[in-house]
């Protein structure tokens, strides 16, 4: 696969603290995404980067911020982890956008997170 | 972007019985597109359909684009236990965004 990594790859932690989950990069594309998959949901969209700097929401961003001050790496934070959060959260990079019409996902191998 | 809509959410099959999944939208598409994950895995991408009415095979998959770009499918033919896994179609959901189906869920008894 392409050269994208997340940290940590599993993490169990309590309500109420802040959790970061990093993605990293080497192919240099441009878009990079953070999905979340639960049971019955499938892939849902948290938060998408076209750029350094450059971020906006998805369907269910609440609770989470997002940063990237480096093409290869998009963070991805908890503020103050909810069990509602307990899931498995994919990043994603495409080297064209939506409006190309060529946005193929090369996803990471995902991170489990367990809010106790 | 409005979801699309996968049917069915499981389907459990004998190995060598066919399989189909459906992505269904009420708006039409610019193109429609395809992901694999296996059991513990990530999503992979299989393909990707623009034209209208369009057909593409891969081995024994054939996707499907339908005449009103609306709908879309993935039928396997003569399935084996290494098609086990989840299949998603997936649309443009404007702004550079990708949004999933809810992805069929398969499994093969061997």
């Amino acid at each position: 696969d392409a050269g994208i990594t997340q940290s940590p790859r599993h993490k169990v932690t309590e309500t109420g603290t802040p959790v970061t989950l990093r993605c990293h990069q080497t192919e240099n594309h441009r878009y990079m995404y953070w999905y979340r998959q639960d049971p019955g949901h499938g892939l849902r969209l948290i938060h998408y980067s076209y750029g350094v700097k450059d971020t906006d929401k998805g369907e269910v961003s609440d609770g989470y911020s997002v940063s990237r001050s480096k093409t290869e790496d998009f963070l991805l934070t908890l503020e103050s982890a909810t069990s509602s959060q307990t899931s498995v959260y994919f990043c994603a990079i495409s080297e064209y956008g939506g409006s190309s019409g060529a946005n193929v996902l090369t996803f990471g191998a995902g991170s489990r997170l367990t809010v106790l | 972007g409005q979801q699309v809509m996968q049917i069915p959410q499981y389907q459990h099959v004998q190995e060598g019985e066919d399989f189909t999944t459906y992505c269904n939208s009420s708006t039409t598409l610019s193109n429609i597109q395809w992901y694999k994950q296996r059991p513990g895995g990530h999503p992979v991408f299989l393909i990707q359909l623009v034209k209208s009415g369009e057909v593409k095979k891969q081995k024994r998959l054939t996707f499907q684009f339908g005449e009103a770009k609306k709908n879309s499918s993935l039928h396997i033919t003569a399935t084996q236990t290494t098609d086990v896994g989840t299949y998603f179609c997936a649309r443009e959901g404007g702004s550079e965004k990708l949004v999933f189906g809810k992805g069929t869920k398969l499994t093969v008894n061997p």
